[in-house]
């Protein structure tokens, strides 16, 4: 079956724009998380949802980062006002649900800001 | 300060012999940690997964053990074939953080024929 899509593949921005990364889940998964990785580093949360539940936005590292999930599939992170240091991979993963449940990640966004 | 360390520096071994990585954590109570593959360009890939009060897991080729005395999971290649070659990374579940995974970061193996 298909697995977590994300769209763009690559992203290059000049800084002070907006991006919106999106993430398209595995059918059926509830919950939906975002990461960050940057280049040669682990993966930072971001932000996590399930359901119908209120999102963890706790590792969300500034008020210039959002993200939404609709209809509690695909989910799009938004960044206002890029800047340098917003440049990382942007990783999206599902999970059937909460507990004991391993991710399922997909591809990533590299996001470039110049 | 809670920390998750894996060695940053990369493992060379050679084909056929047991690779050994190290998952340290600190000011942590994890309910269960997570193993996952990840090679260049790609997301991770889970591996497996092992609980508080259990001591070890196995998947084929693969052995996962935790040590909660320690504070430590050792994740075992048997036999490493060079497609083993990626990076591995550690990540895992307190009780007080809900179902978020915290991630170390990783240890990269390469596997010479």
């Amino acid at each position: 079956g298909a697995g977590v899509s994300q769209s763009p593949s690559n992203k290059v921005t000049e800084k002070g724009k907006d991006v919106e990364l999106r993430c398209d889940p595995i059918s059926g998964h509830t919950a939906l998380y975002w990461y960050r990785q940057s280049l040669g580093q682990g993966l930072e949360f971001l932000i996590y949802f399930q359901g119908n539940s209120a999102p963890d936005k706790s590792g969300l590292p500034s008020d210039r980062f959002s993200a939404e999930r609709t209809g509690g599939s695909v989910s799009t992170l938004t960044i206002q006002r890029t800047q340098q240091e917003d440049s990382a991979v942007y990783l999206c993963a599902s999970s059937p649900e909460t507990g004991f449940n391993e991710q399922y990640f997909g591809p990533g966004t590299r996001l470039t800001v110049t | 300060s809670q920390k998750i360390e894996q060695n940053s520096e990369a493992l060379n071994i050679q084909e056929g012999k047991t690779a050994t990585l190290t998952c340290n954590y600190t000011n942590y109570s994890p309910a269960y940690l997570q193993w996952y593959r990840q090679d260049p360009g790609r997301g991770p890939v889970f591996l497996l997964l092992i609980r508080e009060n259990e001591k070890e897991k196995r998947k084929e080729r693969l052995k996962v053990t935790f040590d909660t005395t320690l504070k430590q999971s050792l994740f075992h290649i048997t036999a490493s074939q060079p497609a083993d070659s990626a990076t591995y990374l550690c990540a895992l579940v307190t009780k007080a953080a809900g179902n978020k995974l915290t991630f170390g970061g990783g240890t990269r193996v390469l596997v010479k024929p």
